[in-house]
């Protein structure tokens, strides 16, 4: 089986450009986290998503960042424009809810912003 | 507001020996806490999780030690291994994990051969 699948997993990037991550749950899960991880501040919750429903957006740093789920197997985040700060590797990762409660990351998409 | 404290950041074992990593959390209302191991460019994976109601779980070489009153847990890597090299998360969350992961800031060990 997949897991779960990000693009791009590199992305250099001028500042004020705008960036569009994106992620594809495993099949079948119904959450759905975006995670952020920096060496100062290590692995951070930005938002997450239960049955395509944005639940919890208080990790999101700015309103320069917003997060979609059109449907149960599609998820970007998007930050527009973006900013030196931004540099970091961003996660998805889903789970399937009442479950084991574990999370199933992706790559990651290392985004630079120059 | 740091959730979860995780200790040391780094950590240099020789092979075979044993690696211990330590956590501390503040919420009372936590009641899943894993583990997460991570390789370099890849994301983390679980390696071990545990629930409040038992004070250790085992499983292979890897250990979790629960201490509910102290709010404190902690990884033990028995006969470590070069092939256990990676960053090491510890993790906690409300509602068995289906609110999300707060996670601690990770160790880097590494296994001297």
């Amino acid at each position: 089986d997949a897991g779960v699948i990000q693009s791009p997993r590199h992305e250099v990037t001028e500042m004020g450009q705008e960036v569009t991550l994106r992620c594809k749950p495993i099949s079948g899960h119904n959450s759905l986290f975006w995670y952020r991880q920096t060496m100062m501040r290590g692995l951070e919750l930005l938002i997450y998503f239960n049955n395509n429903v944005p639940i919890d957006d208080s990790g999101m740093p700015e309103d320069r960042f917003s997060a979609k789920m059109p449907n149960a197997s599609f998820s970007t985040l998007k930050i527009q424009p973006s900013e030196p700060r931004d540099s970091a590797v961003y996660f998805c990762a889903s789970s399937l809810q009442g479950w084991t409660g574990e999370l199933f990351f992706g790559e990651g998409s290392r985004l630079t912003v120059l | 507001q740091q959730q979860v404290k995780q200790s040391p950041q780094s950590l240099i074992v020789q092979k075979g020996g044993i690696s211990i990593i330590n956590c501390a959390y503040e919420n009372t209302a936590f009641d899943y806490f894993p583990w997460y191991q991570q390789f370099p460019g890849k994301g983390p994976a679980l390696l071990i999780a545990i629930r409040p109601d038992v004070s250790e779980k085992k499983e292979g070489r890897f250990t979790i030690s629960f201490n509910k009153s102290a709010k404190q847990f902690s990884l033990h890597i028995m006969d470590s291994q070069p092939g256990d090299s990676a960053t090491y998360f510890c993790a906690a969350s409300k509602g068995g994990g289906a609110d999300g992961l707060t996670f601690g800031k990770g160790t880097h060990l590494i296994i001297q051969p």
